[in-house]
């Protein structure tokens, strides 16, 4: 089936740095894709829908200038968090969709000290 | 906006019990997903319900959609030690991801 790689699959970082997280379909195309966060025993909290050579949309509450996003092929959109904080520690995962069903990647684990 | 409620939040069975786990959607569907998540892993796709009514099986996994297209069931026949993890159903093409099912399967 279609991959979905993520990279960092974790990082570390101090507060008030920025931390880029790479999504991209190894054997697709994918013209959307879909950045998640996840909090431990928590359900995926969708942040925004990232389209190719556009702008992403963001879901409420979801901050646009914090957690920007780039989808700047169709096998690569980027997630960067700005001014991490420890707050902003969480799971963040990708997912994109082919004709059939829609693939996650792995994830990155984010834990801002 | 939009919600997708799962109930029970947790399952505890002894192994070979059955298991079903319920979704709840304030709104309808146009298609609702099922993922299954181990414990540290990520999302992966089970199966996806379109049609009003419909019923699917995937060996031990039966899932239904519901004829209002507003909630869905997923149910394990005999669990067993391999079907630990988090079910989550999702629905709309953002995949708005319900609350999700924590089961736990005791050999």
């Amino acid at each position: 089936g279609a991959v979905v790689s993520q990279h960092p699959s974790w990082v570390i970082c101090k507060s008030g740095t920025s931390v880029k997280i790479e999504c991209r379909s190894l054997d697709f195309q994918a013209t959307t894709m879909f950045w998640y966060r996840q909090f431990p025993k928590q359900s995926l909290m969708l942040m925004a829908t990232s389209n190719e050579g556009s702008k992403a949309t963001y879901e409420q509450g979801v901050e646009k200038d914090k957690f920007l996003i780039n989808h700047a092929s169709l096998t690569l959109s980027t997630l960067t968090v700005t001014s991490a904080h420890p707050e902003d520690s969480s799971f963040y995962i990708c997912s994109a969709r082919d004709m059939r069903e829609q693939y996650f990647g792995p994830g990155t684990r984010l834990t801002v000290t | 906006g939009q919600q997708v409620m799962q109930i029970p939040q947790y399952q505890h069975v002894q192994e070979g019990e059955d298991f079903t786990t319920y979704c709840n959607s304030s709104t309808t569907l146009s298609n609702i997903q099922w993922y299954k998540q181990r414990p540290g892993g990520h999302p992966v796709f089970l199966i996806q319900l379109v049609k009003s009514g419909e019923v699917k099986k995937q060996k031990r996994l039966t899932f239904q959609f519901g004829e209002a297209k507003k909630n869905s069931s997923l149910h394990i026949t005999a669990t067993q030690t391999t079907d630990v993890g988090t079910y989550f159903c999702a629905g709309t093409d953002k995949l708005i991801f319900g609350t999700g099912t924590r089961l736990q399967v005791f050999p």
